[in-house]
């Protein structure tokens, strides 16, 4: 079974630059989530949707920030202008549910450097 | 309100040796708690986790984890270390309601021959 594909898997932008990212969770998997992990912490929630539905997007800095996630399959993640803070490794999950028996998938992440 | 916190963050042990990698956690509803362990470059791998039942959980690679309510603690061992078990391990809690993990701050766990 194929685990959470991301893409790219690293990118190099300047400061002000859109950047985007994609996430393709397990397949069934309805539950979808976007994490920030800052280096040296762990991470945190961004986003999470239930289908297409974002139901908890409240850590979004939504003045930057946007996500989608068409069909309730594949999401992308935008950051319209980066800033220098935002360098750090975007991560996306999925599960099958949003129990919290459920297990999060995770993908090998996105790693940004805003210069 | 959930939260972890992970005691040490950076813990060396030699070949062999006993792992022992600590997590507290506070929470108000009944813990769902979770170990991942992330290896350079890479996505998070989930170890064990604890649900209900059990309090002695085993996990992947060797690695097991005892949940102790009156402690709040939910401390990751492994009885012989290997140089593969190099990363970092991360203890979760479940949000309850938000349906995310709340996760700590990380212990990289070195392996010297």
């Amino acid at each position: 079974e194929a685990g959470v594909v991301q893409s790219p898997r690293y990118k190099i932008i300047e400061k002000k630059q859109p950047v985007a990212f994609w996430c393709n969770p397990i397949s069934g998997h309805n539950t979808l989530y976007w994490y920030l992990q800052n280096l040296g912490q762990g991470p945190e929630l961004l986003i999470r949707y239930e289908n297409e539905e974002a139901v908890d997007d409240s850590q979004l800095p939504k003045d930057r920030f946007s996500a989608e996630r068409l069909k309730g399959v594949d999401s992308t993640l935008k950051i319209q202008p980066a800033e220098l803070g935002d360098s750090a490794v975007y991560l996306c999950a999925s599960s099958g549910g949003a129990g919290p028996q459920e297990t999060q998938y995770f993908g090998p992440g996105t790693r940004l450097l805003v210069l | 309100a959930q939260s972890v916190t992970q005691l040490g963050s950076h813990v060396s042990v030699s070949e062999g040796a006993l792992v022992l990698l600590r997590c507290n956690y506070s929470s108000s509803v009944p813990p769902y708690l979770f170990w991942y362990v992330q290896y350079p470059n890479q996505g998070l791998q989930l170890l064990l986790k604890y649900t209900t039942g059990a309090t002695l959980v085993k996990g992947i690679n060797g690695f097991e984890a005892e949940f102790k309510k009156s402690e709040t603690s939910f401390h990751l061992t492994k009885p012989s270390a290997h140089m593969s078990d190099a990363a970092e391990y991360f203890c979760a809690v479940h949000g309850g309601s938000q349906g995310n993990l709340i996760f700590g701050k990380g212990t990289k766990l070195s392996v010297k021959p």
